[in-house]
């Protein structure tokens, strides 16, 4: 399978624990991206990377979060002291530099806080 | 403020007919536009996309069709088919200005019964 994976798929952990998940992107694009979804709601963008530099980033994105993409290949997404509200699927996405509206997404990862 | 606006969250359709989903932006910077299906426990998967330059692109049973003027954009599925069944996103982005990020819709679902 050569698309976009994501680790975990699910997580529970407590209110005020650190969380980290991973990105792997499909393997020839250099574009990234995080996205959250609640409940009834369309993704929402985060941040993005070309290649290893954050390029962008959503006021969605406290300062309890922070995303790292080292090598310009995978990503990770840290939360810091978790709280209930951070309770959602996260996304990641990849796209080619000549079409970076045209993003393929993961399966995501599902966050429960409790 | 739901730049982004699917108002019907639901369609049903018999099996052969046409499915007919739309969309409405508030943003007049968006010039790009895009339709996601995601089925459950899987991340949304490109479909369909426009430019602002157009105001028809076909893709096999899948045509959408924008206007500028009214701010509005449909999907159109036709013959629909049990396997359509899935939430459907609409997404737009402003490609001035440097921004890559996709603003969704809240999605619709979509049940095409046999």
């Amino acid at each position: 399978d050569t698309g976009v994976s994501q680790d975990p798929r699910h997580k529970i952990t407590k209110r005020g624990q650190n969380v980290t998940f991973r990105c792997d992107p499909i393997s020839e694009h250099n574009r990234l991206y995080w996205y959250r979804q609640t409940l009834g709601q369309g993704p929402e963008f985060l941040t993005y990377f070309q290649n290893e530099a954050q390029l962008e980033k959503s006021r969605l994105l406290s300062d309890r979060f922070s995303a790292e993409r080292p090598k310009g290949s995978f990503s990770t997404l840290e939360i810091q002291r978790t709280e209930q509200g951070d309770s959602a699927m996260y996304l990641c996405a990849s796209s080619l530099p000549d079409n970076s509206y045209e993003q393929y997404f993961g399966p995501g990862t599902r966050l429960t806080v409790t | 403020d739901q730049q982004v606006k699917q108002n019907s969250p639901s369609l049903s359709v018999q099996e052969g007919r046409i499915s007919i989903l739309n969309c409405d932006y508030t943003n007049s910077m968006f010039d790009y536009f895009l339709w996601y299906k995601k089925y459950p426990a899987e991340g949304p998967t490109f479909l369909i996309s426009i430019s602002s330059i157009k105001d028809k692109n076909e893709d096999g049973r899948f045509t959408v069709f924008l206007n500028k003027s009214a701010k509005h954009l449909s999907l159109h599925i036709v013959p629909s088919q049990p396997g359509d069944s899935a939430v459907y996103f609409c997404a737009a982005s402003p490609t001035q200005g440097g921004s890559e990020k996709l603003v969704f819709g809240k999605g619709m679902k979509l049940t095409v019964n046999p």
